[in-house]
């Protein structure tokens, strides 16, 4: 079955901590995406690619880094700069990247991963 | 600054009624608009994209308008059931981004 795997779906992180959340996919899609999602708020992107070896900051990329060495493969690290981690993250990936006119791909979501402070 | 905006009011309506969400937004001219469901503690799923050619577009119980004039979108699902409880976005592609930009969503409450 094709999809986007992310793990651990619970994250606990200590201060002081670098966590890193994984994203897989295994649908051969070019574009993949970060968000945030904070209680009754919709997602905030935080970091997106649209190809292997190149990556773009979101909206609130500040605290967070990202890697594109393989195509399936998106990690997102949480670094001990962002002072408010605790938040539900999702990956997500299309065939091809949002903005384009003509574009008529969806993204596919993961199920999350709920990341808290110990 | 483009803007979404989606009441941040829960919709609760009967089984069987149709619900209609509401999607506006400003200072933007998207060639697209797409709706997503997200249930709780899930990741979102892909409803239905309409483009701004398309003035309405339907799958089974689904219905999406787009109005480019008045920049608002109108999901609708008719016969709703108590299943079709979720969240539900809408979110439009960026401009000068090549991401998505989505709304905080609408919560659907369907009583049996």
């Amino acid at each position: 079955d094709g999809g986007i795997t992310q793990s651990p779906k619970y994250l606990f992180r200590k201060e002081g901590q670098n966590v890193t959340l994984s994203c897989e996919q295994n649908l051969n899609h070019d574009a993949m995406y970060w968000y945030r999602q904070d209680p009754g708020q919709g997602l905030r992107l935080i970091y997106y690619s649209q190809i292997v070896n190149d990556f773009q900051k979101g909206d609130i990329a500040e605290g967070y880094s990202v890697s594109r060495e393989k195509k399936e493969s998106f990690p997102l690290t949480v670094t001990s700069a962002q002072k408010n981690p605790t938040a539900f993250y999702l990956c997500a990936s299309s065939i091809d990247y949002a903005g384009q006119a003509n574009s008529n791909q969806p993204q596919h979501f993961g199920d999350g991963t709920r990341l808290s402070i110990l | 600054s483009q803007k979404i905006e989606q009441n941040s009011e829960a919709l609760n309506i009967q089984e069987g009624k149709t619900a209609t969400l509401t999607c506006n937004y400003t200072n933007y001219s998207p060639a697209y608009l797409q709706w997503y469901r997200q249930d709780p503690g899930r990741g979102p799923v892909f409803l239905l994209l309409i483009r701004e050619n398309e003035k309405e577009k339907r799958k089974e119980r689904l219905k999406v308008t787009f109005d480019t004039t008045l920049k608002q979108s109108l999901f609708h699902i008719t016969a709703s059931q108590p299943a079709d409880s979720a969240t539900y976005l809408c979110a439009l592609p960026d401009t000068g981004r090549r991401a998505l930009t989505f709304g905080s969503g609408t919560r659907l409450q369907v009583q049996p």
